[in-house]
């Protein structure tokens, strides 16, 4: 069964650039939920969809990020404009369903803001 | 001059020695833990999980402990090899909550 896909896995921009990573769940997962991994630290939640909507997306700054999954599979999440305090790695996960059921996770998106 | 940023606990122990991982959670009404094992440049990586009405569950060469009186959790991984070297995870799935809340992380470093 293939895993969790993220694109890119890795990329550098400047401050006040924009990015933007793709994610493509474990098939057939109903949930996914974008992380944002600071070095050192725990994954902490961005945002959550079930299907094509947003299930929790209180820890997301939403002045310059945003995140959809129109079609209820694969999800974008874009930051713009970077800071320099954005540099993290991006995990993308999925399960399939939220409340206690095993979150998967991908290789993450490292992200390098200069 | 100073070091800036977090620095994970850490835990080394000799190859084919027995690791206990620690972890202490804080929502007394969390019902459902995973740990996770996070190798540089990657992602965290499923091991075991347990539920709430469970005290202990084991896995292959794993075997994870939940205490909720104290709300502690430990995991135990017999004959640690070099392959074990990594950063492990607790995460807990609170009472109602569709997402999982991280703990601090702990660095293992197996000597061989």
């Amino acid at each position: 069964e293939a895993g969790v896909a993220q694109s890119p896995r890795y990329k550098i921009i400047e401050k006040r650039q924009s990015v933007a990573f793709w994610c493509n769940p474990i098939s057939g997962h109903a949930t996914l939920y974008w992380y944002q991994q600071i070095l050192g630290q725990g994954p902490k939640l961005l945002i959550q969809f079930q299907n094509n909507g947003v299930v929790d997306d209180s820890q997301l700054p939403k002045d310059r990020f945003s995140a959809e999954r129109l079609k209820g599979v694969d999800s974008t999440l874009k930051i713009q404009p970077a800071k320099l305090e954005d540099s993290a790695v991006y995990l993308c996960a999925s399960s399939e369903q939220g409340g206690g059921n095993t979150i998967y996770f991908g290789e993450g998106s490292w992200l390098t803001v200069v | 001059g100073e070091s800036v940023g977090l620095h994970l606990p850490t835990l080394s122990v000799q190859e084919g020695d027995n690791s206990i991982i620690n972890c202490a959670y804080s929502n007394s009404a969390s019902d459902y833990f995973i740990w996770y094992k996070q190798e540089s440049g990657k992602g965290p990586q499923f091991i075991i999980d347990i539920r709430s009405n469970m005290d202990k569950r084991q896995g292959q060469r794993v075997t994870v402990l939940l205490n909720k009186t104290v709300k502690h959790l430990s995991l135990q991984i017999a004959a640690t090899q070099p392959g074990d070297s990594a950063v492990y995870f607790c995460a807990e799935n609170g009472a109602g909550a569709n997402n999982l809340f991280f703990g601090t992380g702990t660095r293992l470093t197996v000597i061989p």
